[in-house]
């Protein structure tokens, strides 16, 4: 079982809106987390249930998807959302560097 | 508070063996599943074995199966990780994470801060 993120990296200014894709070798259904991990931290959970927003977490995050593809979508990109971002599902994928021109 | 405290962590030589302990305060640890999840230096993050909140149910990743062992004592708040027969690419800051409910399902609500292993001679 594999999951693939893409892409590896995504450069965006102050502003713009983030669309990070993760596809699955086989269908999960809905079962499948977003997590943000920023340096120095701890990793925070987004998004479970491929669509459900996690306690205290903005509405600028969103996910979609179910079967195979998923995507998070990070809308009016600010400094706080620079992070590496990764699903989950049995394993996780390979993340997105999300970077601020 | 709600909290995840690791330790354990240290310096070991190839072969060796190691047990990690994480602390859990502020909540029912006994109704959680609890997992273990490690970032390599420079890779990404990778989930590594799981257990379901009375210890019925172990799961683990093939890098590590036969090789660490999860485990947890509901009385003192701690779950553990035995790891043997550890090599290089063990080396690694592992992360002790709670998972949203009483089975294993990928959903890791509260994270420790991680405690680094580094396995070399």
């Amino acid at each position: 079982f594999v999951l693939t993120q893409s892409p590896a990296t995504l450069s965006l200014s102050p502003g713009e809106t983030a669309t990070l894709s993760c596809r699955a070798s086989q269908s999960v259904g809905n079962q499948l987390a977003w997590y943000q991990h920023k340096p120095g931290q701890a990793p925070r959970l987004l998004i479970y249930d491929a669509s459900n927003r996690a306690s205290g977490v903005p509405d600028r995050f969103s996910g979609s998807g179910s079967g195979t593809d998923f995507t998070l979508t990070v809308s009016s990109l600010g400094p706080e959302d620079v992070a590496v971002y990764y699903c989950l599902a049995v394993s996780f994928g390979g993340g997105t560097k999300v970077e601020m021109k | 508070e709600v909290k995840l405290v690791e330790s354990g962590g240290g310096l070991v030589q190839p072969g060796g063996s190691l047990r990690l302990s994480c602390i859990a305060s502020g909540f029912n640890f006994n109704t959680y599943g609890m997992n273990w999840v490690r970032q390599a230096p420079g890779k990404g993050l990778e989930w590594i074995s799981g257990l379901s909140d009375s210890g019925d149910g172990t799961f683990y990743a093939a890098s590590v199966k036969g090789r660490f062992i999860i485990s947890r004592d509901n009385s003192r708040n701690t779950l553990f990780l035995q790891m043997n027969t550890l090599r290089g690419d063990d080396t690694a800051r592992y992360y002790c994470a709670r998972d949203s409910g009483s089975d294993i399902r990928g959903y890791f609500d509260l994270w420790g801060q991680g405690a680094l292993i580094i396995v070399s001679s």
